[in-house]
């Protein structure tokens, strides 16, 4: 069964970049599938931030789309995302999950 | 962007009784692959979303059968033939046919 497990700092300052790794067990990400990054603000809905396959392709929401970068690293089982120049409006819970959100991690709060 | 419409936001359901959750889409989801990617997602809260059903009317593995999906177009919903307490929490229609992918506004259920 996969599993995903979101890490990186929880807490912000404004204009910094926010860096988040998903480690994945159970599965592994050369196998197939695209991975995503979504994001929940608090008391809000949920926004999908951007996609990733092994291959390293990537598909970025258009409003994100000059402050994100997402990768991958096989050999970890990881991906990662990275969104700089944070303000308050980034205050979210960050969810990675594989595919079209068949399996999800717990979520990671991160407060700017 | 596809704007997805849910109605209602506010669903208060007798234990026992059906459920029904409608989702509209601002352009039509057949993707030219000839698939429906018209996703379901429930939260329960504090928790991350769970992907109840896929491409319309698929169960994701042990969701129970009290759940089912329909639609086609522009136009779908998703019914809870007897609503447990379990079922309390928010639903997401979520759309991954056109780039960016979007999500409803969620319907929040409880029980009466």
């Amino acid at each position: 069964q996969v599993q995903l497990q979101e890490s990186g700092p929880g807490l912000l300052k404004p204009s910094e970049t926010l860096s988040l790794t998903c480690t994945v067990s159970g599965y592994s990400i050369s196998s197939g599938y695209y991975w995503a990054w979504i994001r929940q603000p608090p008391g809000k809905g949920l926004e999908w931030i951007g996609s990733i396959y092994r291959s390293g392709t990537t598909y970025y929401h258009p409003s994100l789309k000059s402050r994100v970068i997402m990768s991958v690293d096989t050999s970890k089982n990881q991906f990662s995302l990275k969104l700089n120049s944070v303000t308050a409006a980034d205050t979210a819970v960050y969810y990675c999950t594989r595919g079209f959100g068949d399996s999800w991690g717990q979520g990671t709060l991160v407060t700017v | 962007d596809v704007v997805m419409t849910q109605s209602p936001l506010s669903l208060p359901v007798t234990l026992g009784q059906p459920a029904s959750i409608s989702c509209r889409s601002s352009q039509n989801l057949v993707h030219s692959d000839g698939n429906t990617y018209l996703h379901w997602l429930q939260q329960r809260p504090g928790l991350s979303p769970r992907r109840q059903v896929y491409q319309v009317s698929n169960r994701d593995s042990g969701v129970p059968d009290r759940f089912s999906g329909s639609g086609s177009g522009t136009d779908f919903t998703l019914k809870i033939s007897r609503v447990e307490a379990e079922d309390v929490g928010i639903y997401y229609c979520m759309q991954t046919t056109h780039w960016p992918y979007t999500f409803g506004q969620g319907t929040k259920l409880e029980i009466k």
